[in-house]
């Protein structure tokens, strides 16, 4: 069964802080591993990942694709009150039809508090 | 340019009761899917579509139709709702762009069974 775990579950941390949150995958013909900002209402993209030790940036977002160890890290840095949000990762794959379909974890919810 | 477009954007359904759930887009994707997000389960694929008279089952396809008579529209029928399908539905298109494929994501239906 194709699955993708993320932690923490929830995390509050002060403004300017930097955080981490994690991604780990198990989807059989892995092509991508994305991520959303989710915050009241429909989930936005911030990166898709494909390769292996390349590191997508924008602004204080950052991101990096183990595909060894099967995991994705998300990193904001200098954290401010609109970055809290739920943070999705999902697992991009080819089913035998040869149609993408998409795991997602169940999210991180990050607090920023002033 | 709208994007994605779901409607309603609330609504709530005695058990037994049928309605649709309507998505439409304007940036000629030939994918969209539904999904539907619970607490602790993440987001889960029902129905997905890749043209005009092609549909196919997701996740948890149970209780739901789907059809595609154009590119442009997707709606979501629930031919009998149960409390169980109380939930946010997101509407889902993909493109192919940057050597992967992108989701963008309508506002979401909150549906309630009472």
């Amino acid at each position: 069964e194709d699955k993708v775990v993320q932690s923490p579950l929830s995390l509050v941390v002060h403004e300017g802080d930097t955080v981490t949150l994690n991604c780990s995958y198990e989807v059989t013909n892995f092509r991508s591993l994305l991520w959303y900002k989710q915050e009241k209402k429909a989930p936005t993209f911030l990166f898709m990942l494909t390769s292996s030790g390349i590191e997508k940036k924008s602004g204080r977002l950052s991101s990096i694709l183990d595909k060894k160890e099967l995991f994705s890290i998300l990193n904001i840095t200098a954290t401010q009150t609109g970055d809290s949000a739920i943070y999705l990762c999902a697992g991009g794959q080819m089913n035998s039809g040869g149609y993408q379909k998409v795991t997602f974890g169940i999210g991180t919810k990050l607090q920023v508090i002033p | 340019n709208a994007g994605v477009t779901q409607t309603p954007k609330f609504q709530v359904l005695k058990t037994g009761q049928s309605m649709t759930l309507q998505c439409a887009q304007d940036m000629n994707h030939e994918y969209m899917s539904w999904y539907r997000q619970d607490p602790g389960m993440g987001l889960r694929l029902i129905h997905y579509s890749v043209g005009a008279g092609i549909t196919d089952q997701g996740e948890v396809p149970n209780g739901y139709n789907v059809s595609r008579s154009t590119t442009e529209d997707f709606p979501l029928r629930l031919l009998s709702a149960a409390p169980s399908q109380t939930s946010v539905y997101f509407c889902a298109t993909r493109a192919w762009e940057n050597r992967a494929y992108g989701y963008t994501f309508g506002s979401g239906t909150r549906l309630t069974v009472v």
